[in-house]
Order: C-alpha cells, then sequence, then structure tokens
C-alpha cells in the first residue's frame, strides 16, 4: 500500500523560510524511475507544479520559482524535503507531495493529503 | 496563468457525455504524455488517466483520453451527480523542463 503524507507548519511569517516534509511508504526512492514531487493550490485556484526528485538525485524545478525551492531526499527515511524561502501571502495554498512512478513519464498516481500553509503576520 | 489551457467550466445532465480540452504547446502536450486528475470538493487531486489515453488503476471506462498535436481531450460518459469535481489535465514542458498544470475545469451535473 502506497501512502504519502505532508507535515510541516500550517502558519509562517512573511519573510520566512518553510519547510515541509513528505514521508511516504510501500515504495522506495532508490529504485529506478521513481520520484517524488511537490505541486501546490492556492485556495480557489489551480494546481501549481513546483518541483520533482529523482531516484538518481536529479532534480527540476519550477522556473518561476527556481531561485527560492530546495528538494532534497533521505532515502533512509523515505522522506522528501521541501524548502521555500522568502515566505509571501501569495504562497498560502496548500501543498501536495506524489510520486512519480517510472522514467520518462511525469504523472503522478499517488498523492498526499495535502497539508494548508497559511502565510500571514 | 497556467501553460495549459481549459475552460473554466463544463455541464451536462445525468447520463449524458461531456469533453474536457487542454490546449498547449510543442514544448509540452505534442511532445510529451498527457496525464487528468479529478479532484472532488476538499480532497487530494486523483490520476484519472495516464500516458495520454490509459486509465489509472479502478477507473471505469466511462472515462477516456486522446491526444492531437498540441491538444488533448478528457471525455467523461454516463455522467453521474459523483462525477462533479474539478479536472486538471498536467504534462512535463521540455522547453521549461518542468511539469505545467492547466487552470482546471469545473464541472457541473445538472
Amino acid at each position: 500500500q502506497i501512502t504519502l503524507k505532508e507535515s510541516g507548519p500550517t502558519l509562517v511569517t512573511p519573510t520566512q523560510t518553510l519547510t515541509l516534509t513528505c514521508t511516504f511508504s510501500g515504495f522506495s526512492l532508490t529504485t529506478t524511475g521513481v520520484g517524488v514531487g511537490w505541486i501546490r493550490q492556492p485556495p480557489g485556484k489551480a494546481l501549481e507544479w513546483l518541483a520533482l526528485i529523482f531516484w538518481d538525485e536529479d532534480k527540476r524545478y519550477s522556473p518561476s520559482l527556481k531561485s527560492r525551492l530546495t528538494i532534497t531526499k533521505d532515502t533512509s527515511k523515505n522522506q522528501v524535503v521541501l524548502t521555500l524561502t522568502n515566505m509571501d501571502p501569495v504562497d498560502t495554498a496548500t501543498y501536495y507531495c506524489a510520486r512519480r512512478p517510472i522514467r520518462g513519464h511525469y504523472y503522478f498516481d499517488f498523492w498526499g493529503q495535502g497539508t494548508l500553509v497559511t502565510v500571514s503576520s | 496563468q497556467s501553460v495549459l489551457t481549459q475552460p473554466p467550466s463544463v455541464s451536462a445532465a445525468p447520463g449524458q457525455e461531456v469533453t474536457i480540452s487542454c490546449s498547449g504547446s510543442s514544448s509540452n502536450i505534442e511532445k510529451n504524455y498527457v496525464s487528468w486528475y479529478q479532484q472532488l470538493p476538499g480532497t487530494a487531486p486523483k490520476l484519472l488517466i495516464y500516458d495520454n489515453n490509459k486509465r489509472a488503476s479502478g477507473i471505469p471506462d466511462r472515462f477516456s483520453g486522446s491526444k492531437f498535436g498540441t491538444s488533448a481531450t478528457l471525455g467523461i460518459t454516463g455522467l453521474q451527480t459523483g462525477d462533479e469535481a474539478d479536472y486538471y489535465c498536467g504534462a512535463w514542458d521540455s522547453s521549461l523542463s518542468a511539469g505545467v498544470f492547466g487552470g482546471g475545469t469545473k464541472l457541473t451535473v445538472l
């Protein structure tokens, strides 16, 4: 059974750095082709692709947020961590992590429940 | 402004069929696979279609996907009230070297 779960602060103040952790089970991020990505969704708005880390440490970032994003993995803990610096109220969103199952294919087959992060002073 | 363009809303009666379009470009839809996600109110997105036209595990054959050139389409037949949701298309963009989503389409089953 594959599960992913996001954890982190629910409230951050402007200019702070957000750190979110995705803890997963039922698969390994050492398996060739597997990746874990982050997607966010501001309230009432569309999905926004943020970042993706692959089994081989390769990483991809949204060009519009690349300067503020970092994605890392800890395979021993089955975790992927996303950091987003210099938070702003426009970064208020539900943040999801999801699994990319196979090399060369960029869909997400399993998603976490999401965690709502509010940016406010 | 999403990279992929979807109609904001579509509607149809129960039992009818509906299509949702997703328009992109040569760097995303034309060159790469398209996926579709269903998001019921208050829940996380759920994979419906991957690799343009393959149904994810457990998805009924009322849902179908197709792609032609720089556009893709999600089709839903035999509409049910439980199909009311937001639907998103997604693809890889080779120019951006990143994933992209559409702006989402809200399906109302009248």
